[in-house]
């Protein structure tokens, strides 16, 4: 049973880019969720989805930044005009119901040049 | 609000020697406490698990017991060994669900 996947794991930027981070998530599993690493720091909750809604982004910024989980396919974390302070790792978990353990895809580590 | 405060590191001790990692929670209701492993340039593991009070969470050769009287999941391990250097996460998840809160992550070294 494949884990969570992510892809890329690394990705290089210039500012004002897009970034486009993709996530799929473990077989079952209908929720999925992205935190945020900066360096040296704890994850960051960023946002929860559930197949085609989003359900909880408090932890998104309010600019350049937006989720989706479409019906078919994987999740999409999209970063518009990236910033050098977008530098991060980006990690996606997954999992069957919202109060059952999360289980974390490797991470795409973003880099702004 | 819910949160996590973690032992600051970095740790390094020497293999075979007893590792103790703090971690204490603020928390309305009970919720779920969680240990994670990250490895150089991986994500992150589970490595192990306790949903209610008094229960024991325990992994390869780690432990933590979910303390309610005292707020607090200290991840223990007896005889720590070089593969076990990496960073330790303990984490919160609320018995509402959605997100996790994770502590600030302590950086574990064993030398020989």
């Amino acid at each position: 049973n494949a884990g969570v996947m992510q892809n890329p794991r690394h990705l290089v930027r210039r500012r004002g880019q897009e970034a486009r981070l993709r996530c799929s998530p473990m077989k079952g599993h209908s929720h999925v969720y992205w935190y945020r690493q900066l360096p040296e720091e704890g994850l960051k909750f960023m946002v929860y989805l559930q197949k085609e809604n989003i359900i909880d982004e408090s932890g998104m910024p309010k600019e350049r930044f937006s989720a989706e989980f479409p019906k078919e396919g994987p999740s999409i974390l999209r970063i518009q005009q990236v910033v050098r302070g977008d530098s991060a790792a980006y990690f996606c978990a997954s999992s069957s119901d919202p109060l059952k353990t999360q289980y974390f895809g490797p991470g795409t580590r973003l880099l702004v040049l | 609000g819910d949160s996590v405060t973690q032992m600051e590191g970095p740790v390094t001790l020497s293999e075979e020697a007893f590792l103790t990692i703090n971690c204490t929670y603020t928390a309305t209701g009970y919720p779920s406490l969680f240990w994670y492993v990250q490895y150089p340039g991986e994500g992150l593991q589970l490595l192990l698990k306790a949903t209610k009070a008094d229960d024991k969470g325990s992994n390869k050769g780690f432990e933590a017991t979910y303390r309610k009287e005292t707020t607090s999941f200290h991840l223990e391990k007896g005889s720590v060994q070089v593969s076990d250097s990496a960073v330790y996460f303990c984490a919160l998840l609320p018995n509402t669900g959605n997100q996790f809160y994770f502590g600030t992550g302590t950086s574990l070294t064993v030398i020989p």
